[in-house]
């Protein structure tokens, strides 16, 4: 199986910041790599598909990049609404990274 | 606008079995692949397997083969996932997700089913 590996496990940062979390895959997905924001109690929300694609309804400071292994996710201008867990995942055969905890400073 | 809506939380014995539903709306239900994931507390996200409603094709995650059955109604448009054998090991939340059409990300989440296994 391919594994995920994200990075950090958890982050702190303040209002207007920008954030990277970057996730490294055991070998080339080819950008199939999607982006999840899960708040607490709820369900994971789609942000970002085919490593570089954003979801309907997602705002633009919202950014995903890479390729081959190596895959990033941005937030630009942190909002307060940002504060949850995101998680990477490889839709070859479906695995997820981690999560990362972001909360404000 | 496309819809899953899941079945409520169980709280279920120890080596019983439980079956879980996803209720499908706003799109053509034997179109897409139906996944489903689990998320223990605190932990990650694990996927399980797909359904393809269509035709009833599925693919397991190696990790719960014998363990999770999943089937889908095309009347009804809902989907629905049996797991067996219940131990602590199996108490989490689990979602069904539906893909994305052209690719497999998971475009639209239910809310999620809590299951709890405790004698």
């Amino acid at each position: 199986d391919i594994q995920m590996t994200q990075s950090p496990a958890s982050l702190s940062a303040s209002l207007g910041e920008t954030v990277t979390i970057e996730c490294r895959a055991s070998e080339d997905i080819y950008s199939n790599l999607a982006w999840y924001q899960q708040k607490p109690g709820n369900s994971p929300q789609l942000l970002i598909y085919d490593a570089n694609s954003l979801a309907d309804g997602v705002p633009s400071r919202f950014s995903g990049s890479g390729s081959g292994t190596q895959y990033s996710l941005k937030i630009n201008s942190l909002q307060s609404e940002d504060v949850a867990s995101y998680f990477c995942q490889q839709y070859n055969n479906y695995t997820f990274g981690a999560g990362t905890k972001l909360e404000l400073k | 606008q496309v819809q899953l809506q899941q079945s409520g939380a169980e709280l279920v014995k120890p080596g019983s079995s439980v079956k879980i539903s996803c209720k499908a709306s706003g799109y053509t239900f034997t179109s897409y692949d139906m996944h489903w994931i689990k998320q223990q507390p605190g932990n990650g996200l694990e996927w399980i397997g797909w359904i393809y409603p269509g035709n009833g094709n599925t693919k397991y995650n190696q990790k719960f083969n014998g363990k999770a059955t999943l089937t889908a109604d095309k009347s009804s448009s809902t989907a629905y996932m049996q797991l067996s054998s219940l131990t602590s090991e199996d108490s989490a939340v689990y979602f069904c997700a539906r893909d994305g059409g052209y690719s497999d990300f998971f475009a639209y989440w239910g809310q999620g089913t809590l299951v709890t296994v405790s004698s």
